[in-house]
This record gives structure tokens, sequence and C-alpha cells, in this order.
């Protein structure tokens, strides 16, 4: 268990709707991810917040947004989904730069995932 | 140009001998870490092993070595004395930039290990 909790872990909507994943760090770790694994494009970095403030872009359409919430658990918005957008949705949280220090490594601690299907 | 490059989609390798995993990555960047992650088939993303660009030696954590050769760009992993529990797709993936500002994570199509038995 990573410490990264996501939810819910499957989720199955139908083209054109909007899904909202949920995401809660590691306590203590001030940065959240998010990624996206399909089968074609492989894991793709979507964004990172920091302490609630967007900090990196990656391969995030536009129809996708996020935020990261005071107590620091962050939200994935999905929005007008298209069949393409079937894919495992993964947070991690890194142990840099946490409430209680910092690290070297950067490592990121993956949630389980939230599986999405779209019909 | 890919950043991170995995030139083995699929290995096998006999149950209790060592195997290579290799990744070579492309940046411009002075400071970036390196990390390998595996996948099991339950899905969960699992660290394996870091090393950063100004480590000078190669990282270890217990049966994982990162074989880090700088000048040639390339990050490979070394599993030893191979378990059938390490049957699972492994990816190499690079953090460029050092801060929280700007960051950005790129990971490899993966190597799908098989070990046998």
């Amino acid at each position: 268990d990573s410490g990264v909790t996501q939810t819910p872990k499957h989720l199955i909507t139908a083209t054109g709707q909007r899904v909202t994943l949920r995401c809660s760090p590691r306590s203590g770790d001030l940065s959240v991810y998010w990624y996206q694994q399909s089968l074609d494009q492989g894991l793709q970095f979507l964004i990172q917040y920091y302490n609630g403030e967007e900090r990196a872009k990656g391969n995030i359409l536009e129809r996708f947004s996020a935020q990261q919430f005071p107590d620091l658990h962050s939200e994935l918005n999905l929005s007008s989904l298209e069949l393409g957008d079937s894919a495992l949705y993964f947070c991690a949280s890194s142990v840099w730069a946490s409430l209680t220090g910092t690290s070297d490594n950067n490592e990121q601690f993956f949630g389980p995932g939230t599986r999405l299907t779209v019909l | 140009a890919q950043k991170i490059t995995q030139t083995q989609p699929g290995m096998f390798v006999q149950e209790k001998e060592a195997v290579t995993l290799d990744c070579t990555y492309d940046t411009s960047d002075q400071s970036y870490g390196l990390f390998w992650y595996k996948q099991p088939s339950s899905g969960e993303m699992i660290f394996l092993i870091y090393q950063g660009s100004y480590d000078e030696q190669n990282a270890t954590e217990g049966r994982y070595s990162l074989n880090f050769q700088k000048a040639r760009k390339s990050a490979n992993l070394v599993i030893s004395a191979s378990q059938l529990g390490d049957s699972a797709m492994y990816f190499c993936a690079m953090r460029e930039g050092r801060d929280n500002y700007g960051q950005n994570f790129v990971f490899g199509p993966g190597t799908r290990l098989s070990v046998l038995p």
C-alpha cells in the first residue's frame, strides 16, 4: 500500500459525459501528479500540482482540468468524454519537498488507479 | 524524438538468473532523475530504484541495481537472481527539472519481463 488513495476504482460512462476522479496523497506530501495510461499512448504525464498550485503541464487535453484543494487532495475533471479517453488514470504523490522535509530522490508513490471506460 | 527509449518490448529470463533491461534517455537538462517502476498484472505501479544525474555511484536497492552511464545517456536496470514474482512490465522514467517548478515526467514504453521456472 503506497498510502495514495484514488476513488472510484472503476468508472463506466458514456461519450459526452463529465466525470471527476479523486486522489488523496500520502500524508505530508505536497505534490500530486496525474497520469493517463492507455494501450496506444502508454503512460502520459498530465499535470502536477504543488501545495494547491499548478506547477507543470504535460499532455493534458483542454477538456481535462485538475485542481488541488487546501487539504491537498486533488481532483481530475474529464469532460466531453470520448471513446479514446478510456484508460487507467493514476495519481501519484511525491516525497520530495513534503511537509516533513526534503528528499533527493523525488520518488513518486502511485495510487491504485481509476479505470475509466467510456462507452 | 523519444525522450525515453526501451528497445526491448519483451524479455525472458530463467529463474535465479540475472537480467538487464535497457533504457536510454534524451535530455538537455544538467539536473534530472531516472527511475524504474514495475507494473505487475494487477496494475499498480511500484517504485524500484532512483538515480540522480549528479550521483556518482550506481544506485542499488536489494536485487535491483541501476547501471548509469551518463555519457551514453543510458540507465539500464539489472535484476539479479530473478524470481517468478518479477514477471511484470518495467518502465524507465525520467524527471527533468530539479525543483517543483516546471518539472516534466516522461515514461518509456516499457519492457515486459517474463521469468521462466
